[in-house]
């Protein structure tokens, strides 16, 4: 089974403190994906990686940046967090050379205070 | 621009069956997806259609009318432990994936 481990479940963190969420996948999987969900709205990706070293801007990519310096982990940093990016962070991940089937993570619930 | 519409809840009964509506206006279209969230869990995939027709998976089944932009998922001989969430999304001209906001599934006994 592939298996998409992000590293924390739930976090608080203070306004303009730098956070890391990490997201490891296990299949070799050449995609991976951070989402954001939030009520009432369908998921928006903020940032995607087709490769390693490589990543692409999504839908809402303003005060997030990624990292994949390996294949297996993809890297989201809030460079200083604010209220309004309190919300499901969710890692994804997938095989084809489109979007395919996705592989989520647990989700990160983050809270920015 | 782009949209995924889904009916924000529904409320069905245990045992019976229950159809969940999607309608979609994208930049293409390369296939639709219905996924499961349970609460405080991961989605996971439920089906995916890219031509014409009803695909069925055990209970559950998928439709998709392209020319229509509409889509439904199934859903037979419900069980308490299909009270979920079920997203409907749509890879669009570029491979990537629009999302609706999701459909609250609760079963009654």
């Amino acid at each position: 089974d592939v298996k998409v481990t992000q590293s924390s479940r739930y976090l608080v963190k203070r306004t303009g403190e730098k956070v890391f969420l990490e997201c490891v996948q296990d299949m070799d999987h050449e995609n991976m994906f951070w989402y954001r969900q939030d009520p009432g709205l369908g998921l928006r990706l903020i940032y995607f990686s087709y490769d390693v070293k490589m990543k692409e801007k999504g839908d809402i990519p303003e005060g997030y940046s990624v990292s994949r310096e390996k294949k297996e982990r993809f890297s989201l940093i809030l460079e200083s967090a604010s209220t309004n990016q309190t919300s499901m962070y969710l890692c994804a991940s997938s095989l084809g050379t489109d979007t395919g089937e996705l592989f989520f993570g647990e989700g990160s619930r983050l809270t920015v205070l | 621009g782009q949209n995924i519409d889904q009916p924000t809840e529904m409320t069905a009964t245990e045992g019976a069956i229950v159809q969940i509506n999607c309608t979609y206006q994208t930049s293409g279209f390369n296939g639709l997806f219905w996924y499961q969230q349970h609460a405080g869990e991961a989605p996971t995939f439920l089906s995916y259609n890219v031509l014409d027709g009803l695909e069925e998976k055990g209970r559950f089944s998928s439709f998709l009318s392209r020319s229509k932009g509409y889509s439904y998922l199934l859903l037979k001989e419900l069980q308490m432990k299909d009270s979920a969430s079920y997203l409907c999304a749509v890879q669009d001209s570029n491979y990537q994936l629009i999302w609706g906001a999701g459909t609250k599934l609760i079963i009654k006994p």
